[in-house]
């Protein structure tokens, strides 16, 4: 099985929006609610940041969010600010009953 | 406070076992599964497997069955990743994460991480 699809890289201004995008197919991210977004600081653990397509867990900014259109999240982050920079992961359930990591990508705020 | 905390830094050579510790604190261990997560230096979040420490229930990933074990010690709230023959590919970063506690595969806590290195 594939990892889902993200772009390699993304970049913007402090205050401005972003959205990376996350492919996957059928079974996986196009198939389940079981969608879920990870933010990632290099020598720090990773931080779950969007579940289940677009809910947010607690004490998570509302500049998160997400969603999901057929074989395809997205996750935006709106206000960019310093501290988003980092890389972000996307992830599945999988109809084998695993969980699968997107590729990563490395927002740079500039 | 809802802590898994992994154990320390490995050096190992090629052939030799190792395991690797996952203990949790601050909430029922045996209600959530444990995922492991492995980063290979310079890439990206791979999914290994899970595993549920109440009855010790395992689903690896096909890129990792055969290949690693995981088991578990309810009794101390402890979760376990062992190699019997290390390769200089399992170098590595590991995480243990909870799973399940935010949605149903959430993975909501992780350890600190595990560096693994292997090399002669």
């Amino acid at each position: 099985q594939s990892a889902p699809t993200q772009p390699a890289s993304v970049s913007g201004s402090p205050g401005q929006s972003i959205t990376i995008s996350c492919t996957g197919t059928i079974s996986d991210v196009g198939g389940y609610k079981y969608v879920f977004w990870y933010q990632h600081h290099p020598g720090k653990a990773p931080k779950l940041i969007i579940y289940d397509v677009s809910d947010r867990p607690s004490g998570i900014s509302n500049r998160f969010s997400g969603s999901k259109s057929g074989n395809t999240a997205s996750l935006t982050i709106s206000g960019l600010q310093a501290e988003d920079e980092a890389d972000y992961y996307c992830g599945s359930y999988t109809n084998s009953s695993t969980v699968i990591f997107g590729e990563r990508t490395t927002l740079t705020v500039l | 406070e809802v802590q898994l905390v992994q154990s320390g830094a490995e050096v190992k050579k090629p052939g030799e076992s190792l395991r690797i510790s996952c203990r949790g604190s601050g909430y029922s261990f045996s209600n959530y599964w444990i995922s492991w997560v492995r980063q290979m230096p310079g890439k990206g979040l791979e999914w290994m497997g899970r595993i549920a420490p109440s009855d010790s229930y395992t689903n690896y990933s096909p890129s990792f069955q055969g290949h690693v074990t995981m088991s578990a010690d309810q009794s101390i709230s402890t979760a376990y990743l062992q190699w019997t023959s290390l390769k200089a590919s399992d170098t590595a970063m590991y995480y243990c994460a909870r799973l399940g506690s935010i949605g149903v595969y959430g993975m909501d806590v992780w350890g600190q991480g595990t560096t693994v290195t292997v090399s002669s």
